[in-house]
């Protein structure tokens, strides 16, 4: 079955600085890699997506990169803000020959971010 | 609007006893995921609803664990003769449809078995 691997496991920054959390997973039938951001005894939030027929998708101070030959993923945040400590969790899922979603998630480990003001 | 909710947030109960669990998805969404997460771990895929049937159990951990999804709207998580590992954190999560891929978590109930 499908494996994800994440690191850091923890990742110091100095605020404004940029983060890198680096994905590789093993079954190269997945094709949808989503990142949530989970607080400390909160939800798991969606903040972005990428499905593997992209190799990078933005959203304001966030970006996810796809390299499907290596079957890694990457989410970068820059300009990082106090706000932005958490845990964050990458995942990836499997789509159907129909196009929808196969269903499961599978969840890295998890990486806690840490801005320091 | 409202997102996906569940109840209770917190329970406390002995080892041998059976707990339910509900969760209520976001209006409309027909598909259903619970996920237990242990903690400094990520989420880990128990069951997938479809509807009403379950499209995908693979991921229950033995068959004291068993959910249902009687109208297609509300699940409940069943967990009989409870053990003390069994004790983590259950997300329930929706997504739009089985051909929607983004999945929107509920914030959990935290399950102490003592």
């Amino acid at each position: 079955g499908e494996n994800v691997e994440q690191h850091p496991s923890t990742l110091s920054v100095q605020e404004g600085d940029s983060a890198v959390i680096k994905c590789t997973y093993s079954d190269s039938a997945s094709n949808y890699f989503p990142w949530y951001k989970q607080e400390l005894g909160k939800r798991p939030q969606l903040i972005i997506d990428i499905r593997s027929n992209v190799g990078e998708k933005k959203d304001q101070r966030i970006a996810v990169t796809l390299n499907k030959t290596a079957k890694h993923f990457s989410l970068h945040i820059t300009e990082t803000q106090p706000e932005d400590s958490a845990v964050y969790f990458c995942a990836a899922s499997k789509g159907t020959s129909y196009g929808g979603s196969q269903g499961n998630l599978i969840f890295g480990k998890g990486t806690k971010l840490s801005v320091k003001p | 609007g409202a997102g996906v909710s569940q109840t209770p947030s917190n329970k406390v109960t002995e080892k041998g006893k059976y707990v339910e669990l509900r969760c209520d998805p976001i209006s409309g969404h027909t598909a259903l995921y619970w996920y237990r997460q242990s903690l400094g771990q990520g989420p880990e895929f128990l069951i997938y609803f479809q509807g009403t049937g379950a499209a995908d159990d693979s991921g229950l951990p033995n068959d004291r664990f068993f959910a249902v999804r009687p109208e297609g709207s509300v699940s409940t998580l069943k967990i009989q003769r409870t053990e003390r590992g069994d004790s983590a954190v259950y997300l329930c999560a929706s997504s739009l449809s089985s051909s929607s891929y983004e999945q929107y978590f509920g914030p959990g109930t935290r399950l102490t078995v003592t």
